[in-house]
C-alpha cells in the first residue's frame, strides 16, 4: 500500500492553457474522488467514480472540467481554457469503505 | 442536505493544555462523521471517524471525539497539546447511500504556543 499518489504536486500555467492532473489510488480501492480546496476553505466535492463509472458530478464542475478513470485504475482531471479562478489545490482520494485516503494534492496556480 | 459548522476558525492553546475543536452537524439521516488534519501544502489525513458504533471514538495522535446526537455535535479533544499538533483541522459528514461523498466544514487552524 503506497497510498494515493498525485502528479504533479505543483503546476503553474498561463490563463487559457489546458492542464491535466493524474491520480493513482490505492490499488484495491474501487471508489475515487476529486475535490477542490481554495485558501481558507474546506475541500469541495467535484466528482467521483466507482470503478470506471463516473457516478456523480458537482455543479462546480463546469464544462471546462472533465475527469476520466479508464479501466477503473488511475484517474485524470483536465481543465480546459484555465481561468484565474481555477487556482486551487486539487485533491484526489480513494476508498473501499466509509472514509477516504487522500493524496497530497496538486496545487494549481493560473497566472 | 447535510452540513457541518466548525466554531472558531482559529484556536490557540499552550503546549500541554487541553485541545477542544468544535463541530456541529446537520443531517436529516443518521450521519457518519470524520475529523481530518491537514499540514501546510499536504493532503488530508484521517484522525478518526464515527460510523454508528461507539459514540466515543479514539483516533490517532491521542485525539478523540464524542458523538452527541442530542446536541448534534462531534467535538474533537486531546488532553495535552503538543507543538506537532499545530495544523488545520476539518470536520466532515456523510451518510449511508450518499456515495461516501463528504461535506467539509471550513476548518479550524490550531496554534500551539510554548
Amino acid at each position: 500500500d503506497t497510498g494515493v499518489s498525485q502528479n504533479p504536486r505543483h503546476k503553474i500555467t498561463k490563463r487559457g492553457q489546458n492542464v491535466t492532473f493524474r491520480c493513482d489510488p490505492i490499488s484495491e480501492h474501487n471508489r475515487l474522488y476529486w475535490y477542490r480546496q481554495t485558501l481558507g476553505q474546506g475541500p469541495e466535492f467535484l466528482t467521483y467514480f466507482q470503478n470506471e463509472a463516473q457516478l456523480e458530478k458537482s455543479r462546480l464542475l463546469s464544462d471546462r472540467f472533465s475527469a476520466e478513470r479508464p479501466k477503473g485504475s488511475f484517474s485524470t482531471l483536465e481543465i480546459q481554457r484555465t481561468e484565474q479562478g481555477d487556482s486551487a489545490m486539487y485533491l484526489c482520494a480513494s476508498s473501499l469503505d466509509i472514509g477516504y485516503t487522500f493524496g497530497s494534492g496538486t496545487r494549481l496556480t493560473v497566472v | 442536505a447535510q452540513s457541518v459548522t466548525q466554531l472558531g476558525s482559529h484556536v490557540s492553546v499552550s503546549e500541554g493544555a487541553l485541545v477542544l475543536l468544535r463541530c456541529n452537524y446537520s443531517s436529516s439521516v443518521p450521519p457518519y462523521l470524520f475529523w481530518y488534519v491537514q499540514y501546510p501544502n499536504q493532503g488530508l489525513q484521517l484522525l478518526l471517524k464515527y460510523t454508528s458504533a461507539a459514540t466515543l471514538v479514539k483516533g490517532i495522535n491521542g485525539f478523540e471525539a464524542e458523538f452527541k446526537k442530542s446536541e448534534t455535535s462531534f467535538h474533537l479533544t486531546k488532553p495535552s497539546a503538543h507543538m506537532r499538533d499545530a495544523a488545520e483541522y476539518f470536520c466532515a459528514v456523510t451518510f449511508t447511500g450518499g456515495g461516501n461523498k463528504l461535506t467539509f466544514g471550513t476548518g479550524t487552524q490550531l496554534k500551539v504556543e510554548l
